[in-house]
């Protein structure tokens, strides 16, 4: 079945600096796939989310890009602010996203320098 | 954003008790999920429910979990009996129909089997 992973356990950054978080996926076939954000004791926060018919998506201080052919996808965070430590999770969508399921990445903790 | 409510936050129950988590999904949803996280680990996706049918369950879905939602109430996941190795926080989402939509996460259900 399809394997999310997230290269990063940890990442700590400067505030104001960029932080690049990235993931690879397995199955050709997905097609969607957002990242959320998860704050300590707190539930998943929707944060972004790109559709393989595009292979950028920005949002404010968010990017992601998606390179299908390598099978990854990256958020890029820039202008670094202390409310941006969280864990962060890619997720990707196996096959048909009708059915709903997300396959999750192992998460990484952001955390922000002052 | 939408906010998907769960009750109770946390459940200590005995080994061989039944447990029901209830969730309260966005008004206007039709597509609703459980997942289950334990601690320090990856969201793993346990089953998505769709006009009262199962549309999709993992291995992790055992036999005796069931989820229903019945006459547009809570959506609830079920477990009877419980085992040690339930212990997780699980985390209900939901979603509008039609494929390729967000899912917002409730704030999970924390439960301890002793």
């Amino acid at each position: 079945g399809e394997k999310v992973e997230q290269h990063e356990s940890t990442l700590s950054v400067r505030e104001g600096d960029s932080a690049v978080i990235n993931c690879t996926y397995t199955d050709t076939a997905s097609s969607y796939f957002p990242w959320y954000k998860q704050e300590a004791g707190k539930s998943l926060h929707f944060v972004i989310d790109i559709r393989s018919n595009v292979d950028r998506k920005q949002s404010q201080r968010l990017t992601v890009l998606l390179d299908k052919k390598a099978k990854r996808f990256s958020l890029h965070i820039t202008a670094t602010q202390p409310e941006d430590s969280a864990i962060y999770f890619c997720a990707a969508s196996p096959q048909n996203y009708n059915q709903g399921k997300l396959i999750f990445g192992q998460g990484t903790k952001l955390s922000i320098k002052p | 954003g939408p906010k998907v409510l769960q009750i109770p936050s946390h459940q200590i129950i005995d080994m061989g008790q039944m447990v029901t988590l209830n969730c309260d999904p966005v008004s206007n949803h039709l597509y609703f999920y459980w997942y289950k996280q334990i601690l320090g680990q990856q969201m793993e996706f346990l089953v998505n429910f769709y006009n009262g049918k199962v549309m999709e369950k993992s291995k992790l879905f055992k036999d005796q979990f069931s989820v229903e939602r019945p006459d547009g109430s809570y959506f609830t996941l079920k477990i009877q009996p419980t085992a040690l190795e339930d212990s997780a926080v699980y985390f209900c989402a939901s979603s509008l129909p039609g494929g390729k939509d967000t899912q917002y996460f409730g704030p999970g259900t924390r439960l301890l089997v002793l």
